[in-house]
């Protein structure tokens, strides 16, 4: 199994381009998420999904747009991208959850993203 | 709001030392709680979880954390570092709903 995969692993963007970040998953799990990394502020969450055709806005969504067309592959998009997007972006996935229990998150290789 | 503080935003160890890394949570329901390690230049990786019962729940490569209810906390330790462990750790905590919210993280650099 491949678990989490991105593509690409490295883009450089002008400002105003626009691009998609693709993340796939081989492990059949509901849940998939995109967060961005930043020094010194941990992960945050920018958009999430609990199922095909589910999206929903995490804590930093401005800017960004997400789509969820296959249960495998989960999708963000930069229509008009900013140097503050300059940031390294993950994906994640897990199962559904369990009564109270909520597993663990598995995460991609990332997506180091620099905005001109 | 929900938060996740972790206290430590660079720690420098040398090698034998032992470690303890705070994480502290605001939230006063049921928990579900994550240490994940992020090693130079690679993706996040479990350590350990905890759910429920033994709140001494023990990881990865020698860690270990202890929840405590009272005092919201889900501290990381390891009696005994290694150079290999230099690495960036998040803690994070699931309240009940369908995502996790990440603590900002502690730099730790074992000197060898």
């Amino acid at each position: 199994n491949a678990g989490v995969t991105q593509t690409p692993k490295f883009r450089v963007l002008k400002t105003g381009q626009s691009m998609t970040l693709l993340c796939a998953q081989d492990m059949n799990h509901e849940y998939m998420y995109w967060y961005r990394q930043d020094p010194g502020m941990g992960l945050r969450l920018i958009h999430y999904s609990v199922g095909e055709g589910t999206t929903a806005k995490g804590e930093v969504p401005d800017g960004y747009n997400v789509s969820r067309l296959k249960k495998q592959n989960f999708l963000l998009g930069l229509e008009s991208a900013a140097p503050s997007q300059t940031s390294v972006y993950f994906c994640a996935s897990t199962r559904l959850r369990s009564g109270a229990t909520y597993n663990e998150q598995f995460f991609g290789p990332g997506t180091r993203l620099t905005v001109l | 709001a929900q938060s996740v503080s972790q206290h430590n935003h660079h720690v420098i160890l040398s090698e034998a030392a032992s470690l303890e890394l705070g994480c502290n949570y605001s939230y006063g329901g049921t928990v579900n709680l994550f240490w994940y390690v992020q090693y130079p230049g690679q993706h996040l990786q479990l350590l350990l979880k905890y759910f429920s019962g033994d709140p001494l729940v023990k990881g990865i490569k020698g860690f270990e954390a202890e929840f405590i209810k009272s005092k919201f906390s889900f501290n990381l330790r390891k009696p005994s570092v290694q150079w290999s462990d230099t690495a960036e750790y998040f803690c994070a905590v699931n309240e009940g709903d369908d995502k996790i919210i990440f603590g900002k993280g502690t730099r730790l650099h074992i000197l060898p």
